[in-house]
């Protein structure tokens, strides 16, 4: 069953603008994890964050989790042509399955 | 260094055939191992996990099935496929901690005419 769902769906944005994705979740997780696959590849591990965590970055990423809510959002900013694929968040349950929502589609536009 | 093959790349099978995707990984032992599907736009599905040879979790009722006859090696299998089995087929490994990354193979595109 699905764990993890990303908001939005679709997201198209100019070059060089920020993208943030949202992703809600709904029982207790040891971890979340976002990834990213470009079209007809596996995925690629874009940052994991903990439980005991609010927030981490990684480069031109930022990711947040509330877990109260049962939220997290990544953004990227300053947007490139090459961040074009989709995203993926992941939570790892308290018996250690890995269940993966089912994506935003991000889409630079030149 | 570790390393996931995952084969064949790509098939195309008729309605009722049966099918064998392989994967393996390198350079680690007692891996958390995973078969994912993924329809096409979609996103990921987990189909099977498992925590050691033998030892395999169905995650939804289907006409596929799993084995793990080797430590490192997971096969997903089935006697006789439906079109409804066409799709992208991940096989994925992690470590046996919480908070380890999942590695993906390159998937197997399946497609069942």
């Amino acid at each position: 069953s699905q764990q993890g769902e990303e908001d939005p769906q679709a997201l198209s944005i100019q070059e060089g603008e920020n993208a943030t994705m949202n992703c809600s979740y709904k029982t207790s997780i040891n971890n979340l994890q976002w990834y990213r696959q470009n079209s007809g590849r596996g995925l690629v591990h874009l940052i994991l964050i903990r439980s005991n965590e609010r927030e981490k970055h990684s480069g031109r990423l930022r990711v947040t989790l509330d877990t109260s809510k049962k939220s997290s959002s990544l953004l990227i900013t300053a947007s490139r042509a090459a961040d074009t694929a989709s995203y993926f968040c992941a939570t790892e349950s308290r018996d250690d399955k890995i269940i993966f929502g089912k994506g935003t589609r991000l889409h630079i536009l030149p | 260094s570790q390393t996931i093959h995952q084969w064949p790349a790509t098939l195309v099978q008729p309605v009722g055939s049966p099918l064998s995707l392989e994967c393996t990984v390198e350079g680690t032992s007692n891996p958390n191992l995973y078969w994912y599907r993924q329809a096409a736009g979609r996103g990921l599905q987990l189909l099977f996990y498992s925590v050691g040879i033998g030892q395999i979790s169905s995650e939804v009722p289907q006409n596929l099935s799993a084995s793990r006859p080797q430590d490192r090696q997971f096969i997903l299998s089935s006697k006789k496929l439906l079109l409804s089995d066409s799709g992208f087929y991940l096989c994925a490994w992690s470590g046996t901690f919480s908070g380890n990354t999942i590695y993906f193979g390159e998937g197997s595109w399946l497609t069942v005419v």
